[in-house]
């Protein structure tokens, strides 16, 4: 079957941009979601995207949709440590109970 | 904040045994969801429910089965524990539409 797919992996130096991509499966997805996962803990919702925008930024993320490709970005500026964690973009295809996600983008962010 | 508590954060149990993981939310949200999240797989979804005392089968139901007596709690049980079982469980919550979902901290289980 079709999968949300990401890159497994992104290292960045500290105070660089950091940009994370994301590639989903249903064009009839309302809305798509980037979460954030800190070590050892439950994963948090960032943001979110409406399906008829092509940008959302709020403070240091923004995120690009391009639906015609089915690609969705997450870039974060200025980033620090404390962005280090693993990103989860994720869908909810119409008329589907379940949210689909992709594999996680895990993201070092070195000193 | 909609707030969705895991009773454990670290489990250890052997092979064979009876586990049950809970999950409680408290913002009345009809859906509840549990995944089992292992490295390079992302999250896979096990079972979730749309109401009380419903079930649905996710994409890896086999060896778990699930209860939800009361909206506010879902459980996860493992009736004979293995050691293909030692993974990170997720609960999440949500309402319907197209609400996000929002997750516990999750247990970490490890059968030996």
């Amino acid at each position: 079957g079709e999968d949300v797919e990401q890159s497994l992996f992104l290292s960045v130096r500290e105070g660089d941009s950091s940009v994370i991509n994301c590639t989903y499966t249903d064009s009839s997805s309302t809305y798509l979601y980037w979460y954030k996962q800190e070590p050892g803990a439950g994963l948090q919702l960032l943001t979110y995207i409406f399906s008829n925008m092509d940008m959302k930024q709020d403070q240091r993320l923004t995120v690009l949709l391009n639906k015609k490709d089915k690609h969705l970005s997450l870039r974060i500026a200025d980033t620090q440590t404390g962005d280090s964690a693993i990103y989860f973009c994720a869908e909810i295809p119409l008329n589907n109970n379940d949210m689909r996600f992709g594999a996680g983008t895990r993201l070092t962010v070195k000193p | 904040d909609v707030k969705v508590t895991q009773s454990s954060r670290y489990l250890v149990k052997r092979t064979g045994e009876k586990v049950f993981l809970e999950c409680v939310q408290d913002m009345d949200h009809e859906n509840m969801f549990w995944y089992r999240q292992d490295p390079g797989l992302g999250l896979r979804l096990i079972y979730f429910s749309y109401d009380v005392k419903m079930k649905e089968k996710g994409d890896i139901p086999e060896g778990y089965s699930v209860s939800r007596e009361k909206k506010e709690r879902f459980s996860l049980i493992l009736e004979s524990a293995s050691t293909n079982q030692t993974s990170m469980y997720l609960c999440a919550s949500r309402p319907g539409g197209n609400s996000p979902l929002h997750f516990g901290n999750g247990t970490r289980l490890t059968v030996t």
